[in-house]
């Protein structure tokens, strides 16, 4: 079990440029989750996958964001023409879900720091 | 809409104090709760998870509680170390698999 990893750790990008983000989940997780961090606050639910199906998504996921789980493993989260206030830690996490399972704990990757410029 | 709040905001003890962080959540009807561990700059490391029909776990020096009825989740810390000093989050989940709602966390810092 590798844990949840995230692909780059720290971004640094000038205001109006696009972003991707990348994150792999514990190979049998087949939920996976986006959450926003900014400092001093407690993360904020993005959205949510099961496997490939996108299930949720918060209002806070503006027309500029974009995620995608296209074979049901990794995960892209692409923000674009970036704005100062998408400055936060992105965080990435998993779980295992099925119908006789109820614990569904979730496990959270290092983050990717996000600084628009 | 659930909220969820925890106090202090921070917290500082010396060394080998047994202490306890709140965390409380306006909507009873929660699946489950998780406290987690987050050091500076880094992800979240799941400490426990307590079910809604639970009333505590433990782990090692950690116990945390759970009353629904109330709204109120307590983390106990005993034998408080240094490296205990992080910030740490509840969340709570308001059904199977969903997203998680998470309070603004307790900054702890113990001194040696």
């Amino acid at each position: 079990d590798t844990g949840v990893s995230q692909d780059p750790r720290h971004k640094i990008t000038k205001r109006g440029q696009n972003v991707t983000f990348r994150c792999d989940p514990i190979s049998e997780h087949n939920r996976l989750y986006w959450y926003r961090q900014t400092l001093g606050q407690g993360p904020e639910f993005l959205t949510y996958f099961q496997n490939e199906a996108q299930l949720e998504k918060s209002r806070l996921l503006s027309d500029r964001f974009s995620a995608e789980r296209p074979k049901g493993s990794f995960s892209t989260l692409e923000i674009q023409r970036t704005e100062q206030g998408d400055s936060a830690m992105y965080l990435c996490a998993s779980s295992s879900w099925t119908s006789v399972v109820y614990r569904n704990e979730q496990f959270f990757g290092p983050g990717t720091r996000l600084t628009v410029l | 809409k659930q909220e969820v709040t925890q106090i202090p905001a921070a917290l500082s003890v010396p060394e080998g104090e047994n202490l306890v962080l709140n965390c409380s959540f306006t909507d009873s009807a929660i699946y489950n709760l998780q406290w987690f561990r987050q050091d500076p700059g880094k992800g979240l490391t799941s400490l426990l998870l307590i079910q809604s029909s639970q009333r505590e776990q433990t782990s090692g020096r950690l116990n945390a509680s759970l009353d629904k009825s109330s709204g109120r989740s307590t983390l106990y810390i005993a034998a408080s170390q240094p490296g205990d000093s992080a910030t740490y989050l509840c969340a709570v989940s308001l059904n199977q698999g969903g997203k998680l709602i998470f309070g603004q966390g307790t900054e702890l810092s113990v001194k040696p």
